[in-house]
């Protein structure tokens, strides 16, 4: 089993859409949780941190749940903007002493006039 | 203030050889890590390092090493080249170690080898 597994994707949808992908995870000591952005031939960027309350930051949410090991982001109204290949990202550092993220293979996004 | 810094942004080589990498992270930063992206995949970590000791080491032979300077720039060092060296490496750096420090990432070397 991959450590961190995504839906395959592609997603192709309107603008204005919901849409919602999701993320399993192996390493039941994984720390910390996130979700990157990547646009083509670009670096990754931190989207967001994913909390266990669940977290919102504007039109996207992330949740998390530990006990099943999933990790959910849910992108609301849909911009062109918002094209682009989205990464589950765990760590598997232990703690204060190192910091070893693990990617998913990322899931990408068209979002259509 | 500036981003993360890599160079050179592309490169080429051939295989056997020896390639140096380098990565000069934001001000202030005293972690650095590297990691090899293939095409179609995610990021795959590789090394991590923090005041100049290594933190951290994925699962990558030994052709990989890296090292940090007193400056906190690093260098990511391959040897005897392989086909399935190509990638793209990324360096990513953040204030410390621990995984409640934000890593930002670099624009990436785009290796090729033939």
């Amino acid at each position: 089993r991959k450590e961190v597994e995504q839906d395959p994707g592609p997603f192709n949808v309107p603008e204005g859409a919901t849409v919602a992908f999701n993320c399993t995870y192996s390493n039941s000591a994984s720390q910390s949780f996130f979700w990157y952005r990547q646009d083509c031939r670009k670096e990754p960027k931190l989207l967001m941190s994913v909390y266990s309350s669940g977290n919102e930051d504007g039109r996207f949410t992330a949740q998390l749940n530990r006990a099943s090991q999933y990790i959910s982001l849910l992108i609301r109204d849909s911009k062109l903007s918002d094209s682009a290949t989205y990464l589950c990202v765990v760590n598997i550092g232990s703690g204060a002493g190192s910091y070893q993220l693990t990617f998913g293979k990322g899931t990408k996004l068209s979002v259509i006039p | 203030d500036a981003g993360v810094t890599q160079s050179p942004t592309h490169l080429i080589k051939t295989r056997g050889q020896q390639v140096t990498l380098r990565c000069s992270p934001i001000s202030g930063h005293k972690s650095v890590s590297w990691y090899q992206q293939v095409l179609g995949q995610g990021p795959q970590f590789i090394f991590q390092y923090y005041e100049k000791e290594e933190r951290g080491r994925g699962n990558f032979p030994d052709r990989f090493s890296a090292r940090q300077f007193p400056n906190y720039s690093s260098e990511l060092n391959v040897n005897a080249l392989l086909l399935g060296d190509s990638a793209l490496y990324l360096c990513a750096s953040s204030l410390g170690p621990a995984s409640s420090y934000e890593q930002y990432f670099g624009p990436g070397t785009r290796l090729t080898v033939t």
